[in-house]
């Protein structure tokens, strides 16, 4: 079965670029989730969504970062403009609902760097 | 006071020693625990995963929670060169449909030969 799919796996790119991450969530799941992470704070999330709605975006860290949902297979987290420190690992996870234990399965990242 | 606490290491530790990862955390409101690991350049796998309090056994891995002390720990037997990792420790609030996990920074874990 196909996991979660993120594209690139690596961007760089010049600060004040606007950047757009893409995940494809494993079919069926209902919760998506947004993380960075960096040596510093570790694995932070961001934002999740259920059923393509945002439940919860206190981690966006402010107005430059967006994060959208159009439909059940697609997602995009999208940094306008960027800055040196929002270089970091970018990552995406689904779950389902029902039980309170179902996993959240992550994507390989996406590894972000902005000169 | 971070929320959840774990030492960043390195730990290096012998093939076949028993490992031993902690974490401490500071919200009494945290009543799922669980235990991922995640390769170099790879995105973090659910390992165990723990209600409340209590020690749960899965093959060489064993998560044991205090939550009397605030303190979860993951114990790995027979350790073997596909353990070296990083391994994060992650809980959540039994707040309904809240689904946001608490992650530690994790400990990178490497075997010696």
């Amino acid at each position: 079965d196909a996991g979660v799919i993120q594209s690139p796996r690596h961007e760089v790119t010049e600060m004040g670029q606007e950047v757009t991450l893409r995940c494809k969530p494993i079919s069926g799941h209902d919760y998506l989730f947004w993380y960075r992470q960096t040596m510093m704070r570790g694995l932070e999330l961001l934002i999740y969504f259920n059923n393509n709605v945002p439940i919860d975006d206190s981690g966006m860290p402010e107005d430059r970062f967006s994060a959208k949902m159009p439909n059940a297979s697609f997602s995009t987290l999208k940094i306008q403009p960027s800055e040196p420190r929002d270089s970091a690992v970018y990552f995406c996870a689904s779950s389902t609902t029902g039980f309170s234990n179902q996993p959240q399965h992550f994507g390989d990242g996406t590894r972000l760097s902005i000169l | 006071q971070k929320e959840v606490e774990q030492d960043p290491g390195p730990l290096s530790v012998p093939e076949g020693a028993i490992v031993s990862l902690n974490c401490t955390y500071s919200n009494s409101a945290f009543q799922y625990f669980m235990w991922y690991r995640q390769y170099s350049r790879k995105g973090p796998e659910l390992l165990m995963y723990t209600y409340s309090s209590g020690n749960k056994e899965d093959g060489r891995f064993t998560a044991q929670v205090d939550k009397s002390s605030k303190y979860i720990s993951l114990f790995i037997r027979d350790s073997q060169p596909s353990d070296s990792a990083t391994y994060l420790c992650a809980m959540r609030t039994n707040g309904g449909s809240n689904y946001k996990l608490t992650f530690g920074k994790g400990t990178l874990l490497t075997m010696n030969p």
